[in-house]
């Protein structure tokens, strides 16, 4: 897992609640991204930052929401607008040099009750 | 990227066998590819990545091969040990863009038998 923490490890979330999930890293990585994994299938991109206070849209970005005040933290949060939010997510950091190699924290897993 | 499925192909292997995993990739404009591997509950691991301008790079008992004709990857896994069972995704991406994020297929099960 890196340099790469993602805490908590499992989450559990009511219907109507906002969740902040949690990703450090230590690599002093530029690029940072969340990506939400559902049960047998690969990586889906929800928001990435390339830079301290500048973030992107990720292909499902609807009910989610980040912040990059720091450039070693780039916290998630799952808003009461997503709908399905039950899924394993996955924080990465990537140097922003000419690789484009990232590494992926431990996961959170969330589940709404 | 590629469609997704609910249920993830599986290959199974006799330990000491070699493996060989496949992956369509999807946007012939993709110049920089990554295997990773995922053990359950844990986030992927990087396992060896390779680069448009080649058609083969080797690892410590991995090989990858790269295919741009027909857009096809393959991950070989020489003496393939218990250690080896997981999930292997493949991943491509446009080194050019600003966005510069992975796009995920939908992974392979590698089970290994003793």
């Amino acid at each position: 897992d890196g340099g790469i923490t993602q805490s908590p490890k499992y989450l559990f979330r009511k219907e109507g609640q906002n969740v902040t999930l949690s990703c450090e890293q230590n690599l002093n990585h530029d690029a940072m991204y969340w990506y939400r994994q559902d049960p047998g299938q690969g990586l889906r991109l929800i928001y990435y930052s390339q830079i301290v206070n500048d973030f992107q849209k990720g292909d499902i970005a609807e009910g989610y929401s980040v912040s990059r005040e720091k450039k070693e933290s780039f916290p998630l949060t799952v808003t009461s607008a997503q709908k399905n939010p039950t899924a394993f997510y996955l924080c990465a950091s990537r140097t922003g040099l000419s690789t484009d190699t990232q590494y992926f924290g431990p996961g959170t897993r969330l589940t709404v009750l | 990227g590629e469609s997704v499925g609910l249920h993830l192909p599986t290959l199974s292997v006799q330990e000491g066998d070699n493996s060989i995993i496949n992956c369509a990739y999807s946007n012939s404009a993709s110049d920089y590819f990554i295997w990773y591997k995922q053990e359950s509950g844990k986030g992927p691991q990087f396992i060896i990545d390779i680069r448009s301008n080649m058609d083969k790079r080797q690892g410590q008992r991995v090989t990858v091969l790269l295919n741009k004709t027909v857009k096809h990857l393959s991950l070989q896994i020489a003496a393939t040990q218990p250690g080896d069972s997981a999930v292997y995704f493949c991943a491509e991406t446009m080194m050019d863009t600003g966005r510069r994020a992975l796009t995920f297929g939908s992974g392979t099960r590698l089970q290994v038998q003793p």
